[in-house]
Parts: structure tokens; sequence; C-alpha cells
């Protein structure tokens, strides 16, 4: 299996702050690279995706991929309780349809 | 438009008995996966289809496990004899699979399974 490498955690942020995530990975020819949130007791539902180098940005959330350095980061802005969960960095190979998802950081924003 | 649904939710049995897991990917999707999660090792592929075919099996633990997709609308993982270390949280996902980079899973609410 490739490997995908996060923090565990948990992060703690107060609220309003900025969370920042972290994820490297281990398969250079990974191409496309997914950001999943997980709320205990619940599935991973996406909160965006990135393929080219630099930022991507989608509301509140913003993606940064370094395909150099097999680094992606996911920071979100203005954090909120509501935030607090687990985010799961995903890359996607050259050619392959399926994800190889690293064991998540934990995120707890406090009031 | 209805999501990926996945059952039973739970389930609990003993060992040595036969589990099989369902799932019912998004209509129009032509991938399906299969997940494991636990707390120790996190989410990891067992298996996955293209078009009913399987793709890579590769993370199927051992003989145990089989996995099955007799049509476009239906899967089934299957756990014979199960054990106790097969406690874990299963859940399916499906993508369409169309522009491969930008395509994103999208997963069914998971199945607990609990092996005594």
């Amino acid at each position: 299996q490739k490997e995908v490498e996060q923090n565990s955690g948990p992060l703690s942020v107060p609220e309003g702050a900025i969370a920042s995530l972290n994820c490297t990975y281990s398969d250079r020819g990974s191409q496309s690279f997914f950001w999943y949130r997980q709320y205990s007791g619940k599935s991973p539902e996406l909160i965006m995706f990135i393929y080219s180098n630099g930022d991507k940005e989608d509301g509140r959330f913003t993606a940064q991929l370094n395909k150099a350095s097999q680094y992606v980061s996911l920071l979100i802005r203005d954090s909120q309780p509501s935030d607090s969960a687990t985010y799961l960095c995903a890359p996607r190979g050259a050619g392959a349809n399926n994800l190889f998802f690293g064991t998540g950081t934990r995120l707890t924003v406090i009031p | 438009d209805a999501g990926v649904i996945q059952s039973p939710r739970h389930e609990v049995t003993e060992m040595g008995q036969e589990v099989t897991l369902r799932c019912k990917p998004i209509s129009g999707h032509n991938s399906l996966f299969w997940y494991r999660q636990t707390m120790m090792r996190g989410l990891e592929l067992l298996i996955y289809f293209n078009n009913n075919v399987p793709i890579d099996d590769s993370g199927m633990p051992e003989d145990r496990f089989s996995a099955k997709m007799p049509n476009a609308s239906f899967s089934t993982l299957k756990i014979q004899p199960s054990e106790p270390r097969d406690s874990a949280v299963y859940f399916c996902a499906s993508s369409d699979g169309q522009g491969v980079y930008n395509s994103p899973l999208h997963f069914g609410n998971g199945t607990r399974l609990t092996v005594t």
C-alpha cells in the first residue's frame, strides 16, 4: 500500500483561528489529492480536491499542493466548533481510480 | 438522490459464523470500493471494481474474505469464517470514474461488525 502520513493530533485551535492540517505521501506518481472530513461515528465526506501545484480555495478551506516535496495541506480559516472532526488525506495515483487514505488528523475547535 | 446504501448498519456475530455485507452504489456510478476502518490501521482499501469487474483485491486480508459484484447496482463482501480480529467498520464507496483526476468517492454509512 502507498504510504500517506498525517499527524494524528489531536490538534486544538481556538474558535476563529486558522487550522493547518498536513499530509505527506510516498507515491511520486500521485496525480490528485482529496481531503475528507469524518465526524465521530459517521462516514467520510468530501471537502475538496486538488491536482495542480499551488493553492485552491473553496470557502473557508484552502488546499495547498507541492508535488516536488510530496506534500499537501488543508487550511481552515475562521475555524468553528462544527469543524471538530477527523480530516483524512487521500492521494490518487496516475491512471488509478482508488484512493489510499492517511490515518487522519483529529481537530478540535475550542469555543 | 439516494447515496450509497449499505446493510446491515450493525452486525454482531460469533466467531466462525459467515457474515455478508451488502452495498448498493449510486446509480450511474461504475466504480465500487470496499474499505475497512479500525482505530489502529485507519481506512484500508480491501477491493475495488470497475464496471463490475474486480480490479485490485490486493487489500483483501486472506482467503476468508471474498467480494462479488453481480451487477451494476449490487455488491457483497463475505467473511467466512469470521474472527474477532475482523471487527471493524466496513465502508462501501462508489464513484463515476469519469475524469479520474477529480472523481471523488462517495461513502455509504458503513456496517459496524463485531465478532465475539
